[in-house]
C-alpha cells in the first residue's frame, strides 16, 4: 500500500499570503495518479487538482499542482478567505487507493 | 449538472444493519465507476471501494470485506452501501462520489451513520 505523508500537519497564515503543501509518497506515483482535494467544514471534498497539476473545472488560477515521483506540491500563490480549509493529496496509481491525513490551512 | 444526492442521516443500534442510498443525476449513470469514502469524526478519508456501474462488480479496500456491500439499481441511477453488523467504531460520515478517468470529481453530500446503544 503507497503510504501517502502530508506536510505540515497544520499552516497558520494570513489572507493574501503563499501557501505550500507537501505531498510525499512512500513509493513513486505516476503525476497522472496523483489529486489533490479541498474540504471546508461540514462540505464534501472538492476536486482541485488532477494529473499532478492539471486544475479540476472552475478552479481557480491562484491554486497549482506540482511534483513527480514521491514528492508533490500543492500551493496556493494568495490566500482568499475561502481557502481556509483541510486538503488531501491522493493516489490512484496503485490499489487500495489512498489518501494523505490532511493539511489544515488556518487563518493566523 | 451532474449531482450525487445521499439518503439522510442514521442512527442505528449495535448489531444492526444500515443502507445508504446515492442517487446521480445531470450524467449516464454506467458510464462512470461510484466510489464510497469514510471519514470518522474529526478524521482523514478512507477509500473503501468501488462498483463497476456497468457490470455491477465491486471491488473492496482491506478492511471493508464482509460486513460492506455495494449495489446498484440502475434503473433509478442509484448505488447503495450497505453495512451489517453494525460496530461503534463504523460511526462515520459515508460519501459517494464519481470516478472520472481515476480522480473523484463529483461527490454527494455525504450520509452521517451513527452507532449507538
Amino acid at each position: 500500500e503507497i503510504v501517502l505523508t502530508q506536510s505540515p500537519g497544520t499552516l497558520s497564515l494570513s489572507p493574501g499570503e503563499r501557501a505550500t503543501l507537501s505531498c510525499r509518497a512512500s513509493q513513486s506515483v505516476s503525476s497522472s495518479y496523483l489529486a489533490w482535494y479541498q474540504q471546508k467544514p461540514g462540505q464534501a471534498p472538492r476536486l482541485l487538482i488532477h494529473g499532478a497539476s492539471s486544475r479540476a473545472t472552475g478552479i481557480p488560477d491562484r491554486f497549482s499542482g506540482s511534483g513527480s515521483g514521491t514528492d508533490f506540491t500543492l500551493t496556493i500563490s494568495r490566500l482568499e478567505p475561502e481557502d481556509f480549509a483541510v486538503y488531501y493529496c491522493q493516489q490512484f496509481g496503485s490499489s487500495p487507493w489512498t489518501f494523505g491525513q490532511g493539511t489544515k490551512v488556518e487563518i493566523k | 449538472q451532474v449531482q450525487l444526492v445521499q439518503s439522510g442521516s442514521e442512527l442505528k443500534k449495535p448489531g444492526a444493519s444500515v443502507k445508504v442510498s446515492c442517487k446521480a443525476s445531470g450524467y449516464t449513470f454506467t458510464s462512470y465507476a461510484m466510489n464510497w469514502v469514510r471519514q470518522a469524526p474529526g478524521q482523514g478519508l478512507e477509500w473503501m471501494g468501488w462498483i463497476n456501474t456497468n457490470t455491477g462488480n465491486p471491488t473492496y479496500a482491506q478492511g471493508f470485506t464482509g460486513r460492506f456491500v455495494f449495489s446498484l439499481d440502475t434503473s433509478v441511477s442509484t448505488a447503495y452501501l450497505q453495512i451489517s453488523s453494525l460496530k461503534a467504531e463504523d460511526t462515520a460520515m459515508y460519501y459517494c462520489a464519481r470516478r472520472a478517468q481515476g480522480v473523484l470529481d463529483y461527490w454527494g453530500q455525504g450520509t452521517l451513520v451513527t452507532v449507538s446503544s
